[in-house]
């Protein structure tokens, strides 16, 4: 059983384009994140959801926001893509400080 | 501002070598480490998380070692296999986040 799952695996779009990431864990953590790893394989936390709230937000662009519709569920929305959003996006869940992360997604604006 | 380094970016053994991953970082206020294995395209493995109140931990042919105080970490992979080829990644849980390091790629040919 997959613990932590994105859908989808790849997305290629045009900039400007709104799209949507989806995570989900079947672990039961309460703490779900969001990561991306740039083109020099840099990876850097984004957000960080605790029971659905909102706790670390690394001054990422407004463009990009989440939502966690419950404790299993982190998704990700971003409007109006650009050339710079191209990278790999990780989802994470944890409960006691170890992290457990999906498969990622690799989105490509063209 | 924790910074996570790695060293080196990059290593090529030959198969059945001892090998000596290190990962170092600036606040030695940390909570834990987490090790981490990426293969190609693909997401993160867990190999190992060793407390901020642990020396070392061990898994298999792997063992991870943390030196709080002088802000050190290494992963010993003993008699390397072409199967270890990925990228090593390190990351310190700080507060409430993980900092990755920059990674090493290891390459181990037959």
């Amino acid at each position: 059983d997959t613990a932590v799952s994105q859908t989808p695996k790849y997305l290629v779009t045009q900039m400007g384009n709104d799209k949507s990431i989806k995570c989900e864990q079947n672990l039961g953590h309460d703490t779900m994140y969001w990561y991306k790893q740039d083109s020099k394989k840099f990876l850097k936390i984004m957000f960080s959801y605790n029971n659905k709230e909102l706790i670390i937000n690394e001054t990422v662009p407004n463009r990009f926001s989440p939502k966690s519709p419950d404790k299993a569920h982190l998704n990700l929305h971003i409007n109006s893509l650009e050339l710079g959003d191209s990278a790999v996006y990780f989802c994470a869940s944890s409960q006691i400080k170890a992290q457990y992360f999906g498969p990622g997604t690799r989105l490509l604006v063209l | 501002k924790q910074e996570v380094t790695q060293i080196p970016a990059a290593l090529s053994v030959p198969e059945g070598e001892n090998l000596v991953l290190n990962c170092s970082f600036t606040d030695s206020a940390i909570y834990n480490l987490q090790w981490f294995r990426q293969d190609p395209g693909k997401g993160l493995t867990s190999l190992l998380l060793i407390q901020s109140s642990q020396r070392e931990q061990t898994s298999g042919r792997l063992n991870a070692s943390l030196d709080k105080s002088s802000g050190r970490s290494t992963l010993y992979i003993a008699a390397s296999q072409p199967g270890d080829s990925a990228t090593y990644l390190c990351a310190v849980y700080d507060t409430d986040k993980l900092i990755f390091g920059t990674g090493t790629r290891l390459q181990v040919f037959p």
